[in-house]
């Protein structure tokens, strides 16, 4: 079955840029949507953004000045980058598969297979 | 932006009772695109229900989701051990994807 893995630093310098990539095995990362969530400690969850394989993508209006994902079809792989991070952005990042399924006349979106999460801490 | 307002904040109940959590969102949201998952502590969110009432594969159906509009309904008909976790409503029915705040059920 589709198994994602996060991969990239667990610790991140203030002001500089978070960088992640999830891993899609298992299966194609072609069409489907791909989505980032994170997790502060102790807190809920975040939507991020998300993108299509084409490469079309969402943000969270809150992170949109700062956030970039990108897709590599290629190597069945989609990635994260956060710019000038600060003790605000340490958390548990996770990557999801989001299914956007049209049944009877409408779509159904939800995020059905996630990754294990990675812990990013952003301190100097 | 649409917001998600889950209550309680904490639920305490025992194995074998019933749990009911609600979540209402601050402007209409499609059925379709409401969705519930549990996360256990250490763990991924999972997913739970989508479409607001249909489960997942693989989901017991002591699990079942029902609302529209504004007023979402997340129900454990006999909790289980496994089931003390925290649960999370996730609407995609606008440009920004919103998650609410978690309900917690705890073993009373």
């Amino acid at each position: 079955q589709v198994q994602l893995q996060e991969s990239g630093p667990g610790l991140v310098k203030p002001s500089e840029t978070l960088s992640l990539t999830c891993t899609v095995s298992g299966g194609s990362i072609s069409s489907y949507y791909w989505s980032w969530i994170r997790q502060p400690p102790g807190k809920g969850l975040e939507w991020i953004g998300y993108i299509y394989y084409s490469g079309s993508t969402n943000y969270n209006p809150s992170l949109k000045s700062r956030v970039t994902i990108s897709v590599d079809t290629s190597k069945n792989q989609f990635s994260l980058k956060l710019s000038s991070v600060t003790a605000a952005d340490t958390a548990v990042y996770y990557c999801a598969r989001v299914r956007g399924d049209y049944v009877s006349g409408y779509y159904y979106y939800y995020m059905d297979v996630w990754g294990k999460g990675t812990t990013v801490t952003v301190s100097s | 932006e649409i917001v998600l307002t889950q209550s309680p904040g904490t639920l305490s109940l025992s194995p074998g009772e019933r749990a009911t959590l609600s979540c209402r969102a601050s402007q209409s949201v499609s059925s379709s695109y409401l969705a519930w998952y549990q996360q256990k502590p250490g763990q991924a969110p999972r997913l739970l229900i989508y479409g607001a009432s249909s489960r997942a594969t693989g989901i017991p159906d002591r699990f079942s989701g029902s609302g529209s509009g504004t007023d979402f309904t997340l129900t454990i008909s006999r909790l289980e051990p496994e089931d003390f976790a925290v649960y999370y409503c996730q609407q995609y029915g606008s440009s920004s994807w919103t998650f609410g705040q978690g309900t917690k059920v705890e073993i009373k």
